[in-house]
Parts: C-alpha cells; structure tokens; sequence
C-alpha cells in the first residue's frame, strides 16, 4: 500500500513565478492537510481539504496562496507570484474517511520549494 | 491558545545512553498528543499518540511516552538510543478547530538528536 506521494520533491522557482505542489492520499483516505515547515521552524497548518471541499484554510496566507482537492486527481496546493519568504518545505498529509480528532495524519515526503 | 513547546533545540546522546525528549502543551480540553520523528530529507513518521487511558503509551522502535497532565507534559523516552535514531523530534497536540472536527496539528519547533558512537 503504497503511501502519501508528493511532487515534485525539490522545485526551484523565479521571484513572480507560480508553484504548483501535487499530493496523492494514501489510498482510501478522503482527507488531506497541507502544512509548512519554514527553516528552523515546526510545522504550521495551513489548509484542511476533503474531497472537492475545502473545510478549514484558516492557516492560509491571505493573498496568493490556493489549494483544491478535485473529485479526481491529487490535492494541489498553488502559490501565485511566489516571493522568496516562501522558500520552505511543504507537507501534506492524509487520513481516512472517519476523519476526526484522533485519526493519524499520515505524511508525504515534503515538496522543498526554493525561490530565487 | 493552543501551543506546544520543546525546550530543547539540540541534544547529544551517545550510543546505549537513555534518551528523554520534553514536550510541554497548552490546551485548554484533553488534548490529543502525538510523537512524529523526521529523518533528513524525509516527511514525518508517527511514533506513538495519546488520547485517553494509561497514561505511559508504547511506540515504535522502542519509544515510550508519558502524560502528565498536572504538569501538561508529554515526555518522549527510549532506554537505550541507537546510532539510527538520529533525526529530528516534533511533538504535536491536535486541535479541534472552530469549523469542526478537524485534526489540525499544532507543532512543536523540533528537537534535533545527535547520537555520538
């Protein structure tokens, strides 16, 4: 069973640039967290999906950051205009169905992004 | 409000020593808690969680954690630590967000663990 997949691992992107981030749940899971890890720093939530819904982005920058967890296809998370402060690592993370509280996020590989 | 806090930045044990790693929270209901470990380059391993119940919980590779709640602690040990168990410690607390029930967790800052030989 193969587990949370993200792409691409490393991206290297221009000051003004977009970066579009993919996350694969592991299979059977409908619930997908996005969080950053900026250097030197934990991890910070950013957006809770489930399938074609978007339940809590309250960890969301304000301005140019989206995310989207089609019917089909992996969840992305899109930065638009992208500026040096949002080199970090981004992980996104799954759980089941039953989703809650007390399910266990289970966690991709990370995507480091470095802006130039 | 909700935070989680690991005192300790950096530690150095070597081979065999036992290891403990401080984890302190604030949360204002039971909290649920969780121990994930990061090897370079790597995304986040869970070691073990605590929701209710017996209050000292197993993990994996060997590790055990305790909750104390009069001292909002949630301690990571292992008896004795291995060279392969150099890597990067989070405590987490997950939150129920005001939308729901969400598993948001919230992070500590990470304690890095060096193993001498």
């Amino acid at each position: 069973n193969a587990g949370v997949m993200q792409n691409p691992r490393h991206l290297v992107r221009r000051r003004g640039q977009e970066a579009r981030l993919r996350c694969s749940p592991m299979k059977g899971h409908s619930h997908v967290y996005w969080y950053r890890q900026l250097p030197e720093e934990g991890l910070k939530f950013m957006v809770y999906l489930q399938k074609e819904n978007i339940i809590d982005e309250s960890g969301m920058p304000k301005e140019r950051f989206s995310a989207e967890f089609p019917k089909e296809g992996p969840s992305i998370l899109r930065i638009q205009q992208v500026v040096r402060g949002d080199s970090a690592a981004y992980f996104c993370a799954s759980s089941p169905a039953t989703g809650g509280a007390k399910e266990t996020q289970y966690f991709g590989p990370g995507t480091r992004l470095l802006v130039l | 409000a909700q935070s989680v806090t690991q005192p300790d930045i950096h530690i150095t044990v070597s081979e065999g020593a036992s290891l403990e790693l401080r984890c302190n929270y604030s949360y204002g209901a039971t909290p649920y808690l969780f121990w994930y470990v990061q090897s370079p380059g790597q995304g986040l391993q869970l070691l073990l969680k605590y929701f209710s119940g017996d209050t000292l919980v197993q993990g994996i590779k060997g590790f055990e954690a305790e909750f104390k709640r009069s001292q909002s602690s949630f301690n990571l040990r292992k008896p004795s630590v291995h060279w392969s168990d150099a890597a990067e410690y989070f405590c987490a607390v997950g939150a129920i967000s005001r939308v729901g029930a969400t598993n948001k967790l919230i992070f500590g800052t990470g304690t890095l663990l060096a193993v001498q030989p």
